[in-house]
């Protein structure tokens, strides 16, 4: 069955400081998809990154940066040197393809990222 | 560009009547999803329509229906409402499946059923 985990429910850091979201997926399929998208309280979600099951790099940009693992079924989030602006919840999905040209969509239940000044 | 557009921002409603929420997809963009979100239960995927076909739907009951018209605007309308509908709904774009390129999402309705 298709599942995303996210375990840290909330998190808080001093500004600054580096941070480590984490995600862990369940899929039987060879082929999908992971993305991440961070949700301000203004309440849209905003498309961080996705990632196709066949390119393992790990990927880095700006402050943020994401690490990969088929191994482990895991597809990590950090943000470095974390700001004020960086405070959200941050989900974490998984997409994989239902055979009828159509994709399954499930999102994590989310880590709210507090970023204390 | 602009981004994508929910109206209303807020909703308040009564238990048993409807309601219809319009989305408006970033320009260019053909397929529109839905999604609800709740404290409890998350990000729900309701549907996707992609050149005013259904071609995606997710396990809400009948009560829950969409459609989209030429111009790749959508309206999302629950009737009967119950207390429980009470969330925020989101509406995300894609210039294709959104599942699979990824999507962006509108600022969301929320609304709260008495």
């Amino acid at each position: 069955a298709q599942k995303v985990t996210q375990a840290q429910t909330e998190i808080s850091v001093v500004e600054k400081e580096d941070v480590t979201l984490d995600c862990v997926y369940e899929t039987r399929d060879t082929t999908y998809y992971l993305f991440w998208y961070k949700q301000p309280p203004s309440g849209e979600l905003v498309f961080l990154i996705r990632r196709n099951s066949f390119d393992e790099q790990n990927e880095i940009s700006g402050r943020y940066s994401w690490n990969f693992q088929k191994s482990t079924s895991s597809f990590n989030f950090t943000i470095t040197a974390s700001q004020v602006v960086d405070s959200a919840v941050y989900f974490c999905a998984l997409s994989e393809a239902q055979g009828s040209g159509t994709y399954k969509y499930i999102f994590g239940t989310g880590t709210r990222l507090k970023v204390l000044a | 560009k602009a981004g994508v557009t929910q109206t209303p921002r807020y909703l308040i409603k009564t238990r048993g009547q409807q309601v219809t929420l319009s989305c408006s997809p970033i320009s260019g963009h053909r397929s529109v999803s839905w999604y609800q979100q709740t404290p409890g239960q998350g990000l729900q995927f309701l549907f996707e329509y992609f050149s005013e076909t259904q071609r995606n739907k997710g396990n809400f009951p009948g009560r829950f229906s969409g459609r989209q018209f030429s111009n790749s605007r959508s309206e999302m309308n629950v009737s009967t409402l119950e207390l429980g509908d009470s969330a925020l709904y989101l509406c995300a774009s894609s210039s294709g499946q959104g599942a699979y390129y990824g999507y962006t999402f509108g600022s969301g309705t929320r609304l709260t059923v008495v």
